[in-house]
């Protein structure tokens, strides 16, 4: 089945603190993940991505995590700043094999930073 | 980088008319497009695939006469929500792939639509 829009859940996180956030993806047979940064009335930002056969990418402040058993994706962002609050969001891609195949997107996750 | 320029950004019209969305890629050839429409606090749900010169390709449940899709050239894509009803009001957005870099793919800004 597809990944479907649920209710947003929301991490809070102070200020300088690490924060993680958690992505469930459904199809198997997925191997590209991108994770995005959407701010209020805005489009999807890339913020950075995976395949399916490595299990851990890091990137300026950020690290996303892999893990294909459980079919979980993770995303890291190390001293989180005021300006990284916004909802972020997973998407999935089976196969990156050219510019016609579509990405699913996860459920999202909004992230509050706290001063 | 690769940009997708979107427009109008808010477009409010009233009930039984007619809104025309343009996404365009400004500095990339785009074979492929990607019709998205959001409502508040929930994920992007994929309405449809726009490829130029052929139809659209349409998610299961996405009405293709309700949002009719124009891919007329390499570098635009429109979405026209027709006869447009207060439950169409919704956040649309697009999306193009340039490349494999930075996951290749590019959104638009996203138009907030109105019905009223």
């Amino acid at each position: 089945g597809e990944s479907v829009g649920l209710h947003l859940p929301t991490l809070s996180v102070q200020e300088g603190d690490n924060s993680i956030i958690n992505c469930a993806y459904s199809n198997s047979a997925s191997d590209y993940f991108i994770w995005y940064k959407q701010e209020s009335g805005k489009g999807p930002q890339f913020i950075i991505d995976i395949r399916s056969n490595m299990d851990k990418r890091q990137g300026q402040r950020v690290t996303v995590l892999l893990n294909k058993t459980v079919k979980h994706l993770s995303l890291q962002i190390a001293a989180t700043q005021p300006g990284d609050s916004a909802v972020y969001f997973c998407a999935e891609n089976m196969g990156d094999t050219g510019t016609a195949s579509k990405l699913t997107f996860g459920t999202g996750t909004r992230l509050q930073v706290t001063l | 980088g690769a940009v997708v320029s979107q427009h109008p950004s808010r477009v409010i019209c009233k009930s039984g008319t007619s809104v025309k969305i343009e996404c365009r890629s400004l500095d990339f050839q785009a074979t492929t497009m990607f019709w998205y429409r959001q409502f508040p606090k929930k994920s992007l749900m994929l309405m449809a695939t726009s490829n130029e010169g052929s139809k659209a390709t349409y998610e299961q449940g996405v009405e293709k006469d309700k949002f009719l899709i124009n891919h007329a050239s390499l570098t635009l894509s429109t979405l026209t929500v027709t006869s447009a009803h207060p439950e169409d009001s919704s956040f649309y957005i697009c999306s193009a792939r340039a490349g494999r870099g930075r996951g290749g793919y590019t959104f638009g800004s996203g138009t907030r639509l109105t019905v009223v």
